[in-house]
C-alpha cells in the first residue's frame, strides 16, 4: 500500500491561510489523494479529494503536484473550530477501497 | 440532516464479557466500515462490507471479534470474551459506492469502549 508522510503538528494564526503538506512518493496511477480531519472527541470528516487536478470546495483547496507525489491542503482563511488532526490518505480504487490512515498533522490555531 | 447513529456512546466492563456495538448506517449507503482509535495504533481499519456482503475483515482480531450487518440498516461489531486491551474507540462509517469513484465516508460518533 502507499504512504503518505505529513509533520506532526503545525501552527498557524486565526484568519491566515494554512498549508498542510502531504508526501507520497510511491502513489500508483489509480490511487484517490483524500484528506478527512478529526476534531476533538469526533468522528473523522470529509474535507476534499483530487486524483489528478487541483480541487476546490467550500472547505479547503487541494493542491497536486505535477507528478502526484506530494499535495497540499490549503485552508484559506483559518478559525479556531479549524483545530483538528488532518489526515492525508491514498485510496487506490484498484483494491478494496481502505482508507489506510496514517498518524495525520494536528494542526494547532492560535487566537 | 442525514448521520450515522452508534449505540452506546460510552461502555464499561468487566474483562471476559461480551460487548455488542450497534451502527445505523446513513440511509441509502452501501458500505459500512468499522474502525478502531487508539492513542498508540491510530485509526486501524477493522471490517467493510459493501451491500451488506464482508469485504474484508482483515484487520480483525477473528478470535475474539465478529461483524455483521443482519441488515441494510443496522451493522453490529461483537467482542467476546472482551479483554482490557480492546478499550478504545470504535467508529463506523459508512458511504455510497458507485464503484468508479470513490465514495465519502460518513462517520459517526464513536462508541467508547473501557474494558477493565
Amino acid at each position: 500500500d502507499a504512504k503518505t508522510t505529513q509533520p506532526n503538528s503545525m501552527e498557524s494564526n486565526e484568519e491566515e491561510p494554512v498549508h498542510l503538506p502531504c508526501n507520497h512518493s510511491t502513489i500508483s496511477g489509480t490511487d484517490y489523494i483524500h484528506w478527512y480531519r478529526q476534531l476533538p472527541s469526533q468522528g473523522p470528516e470529509y474535507v476534499i479529494h483530487g486524483l489528478t487536478s487541483n480541487v476546490n470546495n467550500r472547505m479547503a483547496s487541494l493542491a497536486i503536484a505535477e507528478d502526484r507525489k506530494s499535495s497540499t491542503l490549503i485552508l484559506h482563511r483559518a478559525t479556531l473550530r479549524d483545530a483538528a488532526v488532518y489526515y492525508c490518505i491514498l485510496r487506490d480504487m484498484d483494491s478494496n477501497y481502505q482508507l489506510i490512515w496514517g498518524a495525520g498533522t494536528k494542526l494547532i490555531i492560535k487566537p | 440532516d442525514a448521520r450515522v447513529t452508534q449505540t452506546p456512546r460510552h461502555k464499561v466492563t468487566e474483562m471476559g464479557q461480551e460487548v455488542t456495538m450497534r451502527c445505523q448506517p446513513i440511509l441509502g449507503h452501501n458500505t459500512v466500515f468499522w474502525y478502531r482509535q487508539t492513542m498508540m495504533q491510530g485509526l486501524e481499519l477493522l471490517a467493510y462490507f459493501r451491500n451488506r456482503a464482508p469485504l474484508d475483515d482483515s484487520g480483525m482480531p477473528k478470535d475474539r471479534f465478529s461483524a455483521e450487518m443482519p441488515d441494510a440498516t443496522l451493522a453490529t461489531l461483537k467482542i467476546q470474551p472482551s479483554e482490557p486491551r480492546d478499550s478504545a474507540v470504535y467508529f463506523c462509517a459508512s458511504g455510497l459506492s458507485s464503484g468508479r469513484t470513490p465514495d465519502t465516508q460518513y462517520f459517526g460518533p464513536g462508541t467508547r469502549l473501557t474494558v477493565l
